[in-house]
Formats: structure tokens, C-alpha cells, sequence
């Protein structure tokens, strides 16, 4: 049972474009959405997260926005960089301090 | 200051054998967790330690899978005897306290794992 479901396994956009991640959850007991990003042959490393008191989140170029009556959230990069290839997670806590994280987009953005 | 350490970064074994996995958390983190990555699955948390003390290890199949925190800055995975579907990347993160309530974890590079 897939708590958390990222339902696009690759994306691809050209440099200088919006990148728009998905991702959709089932549990309405979570109360915080993270965003990871993973480089090959390495760790996840934390990108951005919001509150579900919070409908978006803007760091530079990423900002995340939370539907919660559609359980949905989605990550914009704006705009698009080569260095921004990598696989997304988004994960969701119940205030437990675990995470489920979904399976992850791969996102190549082409020079 | 150095990341969550993880070693060894790679591991090929035999269907049967023991594999252990090993990993330092981060200097003053009072959670460290163990995941699995896999294709299908994404990111699996298998167990998780909150001042050395198993919180959940709901994820772990604990028919063959074993965690320990013996202090503070290490923590071991165990598989025994393992079999090729354990084949995947093992991440350790850790967090500390203050920061359980954003939630933000730090990950080690992972030890890529392949049982034939």
C-alpha cells in the first residue's frame, strides 16, 4: 500500500522552462511534505518542505504548493537548469518523525 | 563537519552469506534511520532509532534482518543468511531532536548491496 505516489517516473524539459514534479498522498494524517534530491552514487539531500498549516513554499528557484483537499503536492523549478538532473522524492510525516517517501521522479533537463 | 558515514560504500555476496552494513550518524543526532532503495519501491524505511532505542523496524523483515545501536555514533545493519531480492542500496540518515519537527534528515551515500 503506496501511502505516498509519484506517478511520473522520468520528466524532461528544456533549460530555462518550468519543471512541475507530482506527487499525490492518502494518509490526511500528514502534517509535513518534504522534497528530496538525489544525484547518482549519492544520498539524498533535503531541497524544501512544507507545513500543511501552509499552501506554498518558496526557496529561489523551488517552490513547493500542498493541495490538501486533493491530498496533492507539486514541486516548480523556475527556471530549469542542467544541474538540476536528478531523482526527486517527496515524502510525508505524520508527526511521528518518519518519513514514507514515494518512489521518485527522475528529472533531466536538456542544455 | 563530516556527514552521516557509511561503509562499505559497495558489497557483492553470496545467496546464504552474512552481509552487515555499518553506519555513523551525524555528531549529536539523536535519530538515525535505515532505508532501502529499490525500483519499484523508492526510498523503504526498514528501522529507525531515537536515542539508541528502536522506535519502528515495522519495515524490516526480521526473519533475517537484524539493527543495532550499541552508542551513540554507530549503528549496524545485519542480513542473515541473505538472498538476491536483498539486492539494493542501503541509506543510513540521522536528524537531530530539534530538528524532528521539520523533519529534515541527512543522508550517507548508501552501500550498494548485490547478492548472487
Amino acid at each position: 500500500d503506496q501511502q505516498v505516489k509519484q506517478n511520473s517516473p522520468s520528466l524532461s524539459v528544456q533549460e530555462g522552462r518550468i519543471s512541475i514534479l507530482n506527487c499525490d498522498y492518502t494518509n490526511s494524517m500528514f502534517d509535513y511534505f518534504l522534497w528530496y534530491k538525489k544525484y547518482p552514487a549519492e544520498g539524498p539531500t533535503f531541497l524544501i518542505s512544507i507545513s500543511s498549516i501552509k499552501d506554498k513554499n518558496e526557496d529561489g528557484r523551488f517552490t513547493v504548493f500542498l493541495n490538501k483537499s486533493a491530498k496533492h503536492l507539486s514541486l516548480h523549478i523556475v527556471p530549469s537548469q542542467p544541474g538540476d538532473s536528478a531523482v526527486y522524492f517527496c515524502a510525508a510525516s505524520g508527526n511521528t518523525g518518519k518519513l514514507i517517501f514515494g518512489q521518485g521522479t527522475t528529472l533531466q533537463v536538456k542544455p | 563537519d563530516a556527514g552521516v558515514i557509511q561503509s562499505p560504500r559497495h558489497e557483492v555476496t553470496e545467496m546464504g552469506q552474512e552481509v552487515t552494513l555499518r553506519c555513523k550518524p551525524i555528531s549529536g543526532h539523536d535519530y538515525l534511520f535505515w532505508y532501502r532503495q529499490t525500483m519499484m519501491q523508492g526510498l523503504e524505511l526498514l528501522v529507525y532509532f531515537n536515542n539508541k532505542a528502536v522506535m519502528d523496524d515495522s519495515g524490516m523483515p526480521k526473519d533475517r534482518f537484524s539493527a543495532k545501536m550499541p552508542n551513540a555514533s554507530f549503528s549496524t545493519l545485519k542480513i542473515q543468511p541473505s538472498e538476491p531480492r536483498d539486492s539494493a542500496v542501503y541509506f543510513c540518515a540521522s536528524s537531530a531532536e530539534g530538528q524532528i519537527t521539520s523533519y529534515e534528515q541527512y543522508f550517507g551515500p548508501g552501500t550498494r548491496l548485490t547478492v548472487t
